[in-house]
């Protein structure tokens, strides 16, 4: 079974500009979620999906982030304009989520660096 | 409000020692308690993991105790080795509550041959 992939693996990018990243989640898998996880921190979710819908955005800094999950696949984060304090790695989990089925599995993750 | 506070902070232990990191949440709904290892560059992979139902769970090396009174549990890591030298994170998840999932802060595992 492949694991979930992600893309870019890095990206630096200067302040006020935008950035994009690219998640696809283990096939079958209908949760989707998005962390954010800062050096020496626990990840931090930012959205999570249930199919195609956001079951939980309430830490998402909506001013300047944004995701969706198309025909409830893969996925898109968007940051714009990027902040410094925003230097992060962003990972990609994903779910069976059915019945006792809990396991997230995550992918390698994008580190974003912000000058 | 942190859901899951996770101590210590960093830990070292001798090779062939006894690994003990700790856990505590707050919400009793929570119904599935994972532990999670990553390696540096690389995403969190699952570990071992437990429910409510039971007070230990023994993979290998590896061995969750759960005491669901004191809402706490805990991970250790039997005759360690220096491969185990990682980032370990738990986590507390509520499967009616489309599985969200809430970690700790993390422990960083040195193990010295």
């Amino acid at each position: 079974e492949a694991g979930v992939a992600q893309s870019p693996r890095y990206k630096i990018i200067e302040k006020r500009q935008s950035v994009a990243f690219w998640c696809n989640p283990i096939s079958g898998h209908a949760t989707l979620y998005w962390y954010q996880q800062i050096l020496g921190q626990g990840p931090k979710l930012l959205i999570q999906f249930q199919n195609n819908g956001v079951v939980d955005d309430s830490q998402l800094p909506k001013d300047r982030f944004s995701a969706e999950r198309l025909k409830g696949v893969d996925s898109t984060l968007k940051i714009q304009p990027a902040k410094l304090e925003d230097s992060a790695v962003y990972l990609c989990a994903s779910s069976r989520n059915s019945g006792t089925d809990n396991e997230q599995f995550f992918g390698p993750g994008t580190r974003l660096t912000v000058l | 409000q942190q859901q899951v506070k996770q101590s210590p902070q960093s830990l070292i232990v001798q090779k062939g020692g006894i690994s003990i990191i700790n856990c505590a949440y707050e919400n009793t709904a929570f119904d599935y308690f994972p532990w999670y290892q990553q390696f540096p560059g690389k995403g969190p992979a699952l570990l071992i993991a437990i429910r409510p139902d039971v007070s230990e769970k023994k993979e290998g090396r590896f061995t969750i105790s759960f005491n669901k009174s004191a809402k706490q549990f805990s991970l250790h890591i039997m005759d360690s080795q220096p491969g185990d030298s990682a980032t370990y994170f738990c986590a507390a998840s509520m499967g009616n509550n489309f599985n969200k999932f809430y970690f700790g802060s993390g422990t960083k595992l040195n193990v010295k041959p």
